[in-house]
């Protein structure tokens, strides 16, 4: 079976640009969340989603967006993008929130 | 608010050492918690659970036991290898299903 899947791979962008990360979660996962994962840190809860709801927020401002779609994939959007941005997106996917999370391999953001 | 605090690294051990990485929780409710183990370059592969005071999880020699009374969920391997070097994270699951991890243990073995 296939595991979480993110694309792209790696991605560098300026200051001041805009990108969109994408997710597709486990077969038959209805529950996607999202982390950013600053180099030697643990990862930072950004958002999940269950169901195509936003069921939970983490402390980011407002340039970060998401959405899940019917298929249950989802897309992290982040606006202005800022140098503090550079870090590893991660991606979870689980059954229902709140059960065993299982992560892709992440988008590697650099912005320059 | 919820938080899982780690033992700091890195963490240096020779092979067929004992293995020891701290973890402590505060939650309100009662959370699930997990040990997380990250590859160099690689995301995130859940190493074992437990969901309930008192449960062990257990998989591939790890070991960690749920403790209400100190809110602990240290991790344990009898006798680490040099395949175990790698990043590994604590994290709890509250009651709605939001993730907290830990800032990471990074463990090397040296044979």
């Amino acid at each position: 079976d296939a595991g979480v899947t993110q694309s792209p791979t790696h991605l560098i962008k300026t200051r001041g640009q805009q990108v969109t990360l994408r997710c597709s979660p486990i077969s038959g996962h209805k529950s996607v969340s999202w982390y950013q994962q600053v180099l030697g840190q643990g990862p930072q809860f950004i958002f999940q989603y269950y169901e195509k709801e936003e069921r939970g927020r983490g402390n980011f401002p407002d340039r970060f967006s998401a959405r899940q779609f019917p298929n249950y994939s989802s897309e992290l959007n982040v606006n202005a993008l800022l140098l503090g941005d550079s870090a590893l997106y991660l991606c979870a996917s689980s059954l229902v929130a709140g059960n065993e999370q299982f992560f892709g391999p992440g988008t590697r953001l650099t912005v320059l | 608010g919820d938080s899982v605090t780690q033992m700091e690294g890195p963490v240096t051990l020779s092979e067929e050492a004992f293995l020891t990485i701290n973890c402590t929780y505060t939650a309100t409710g009662y959370p699930s918690l997990f040990w997380y183990v990250q590859y160099p370059g690689e995301g995130l592969q859940l190493l074992l659970k437990a969901t309930k005071a008192d449960d062990k999880g257990s998989n591939k020699g790890f070991e960690a036991t749920y403790r209400k009374e100190t809110t602990s969920f240290h991790l344990e391997k009898g006798s680490v290898q040099v395949s175990d070097s790698a990043a590994y994270f604590c994290a709890l699951s509250d009651h709605i299903g939001q993730f907290y991890f830990g800032t990471g243990t990074s463990l090397t073995v040296i044979p």
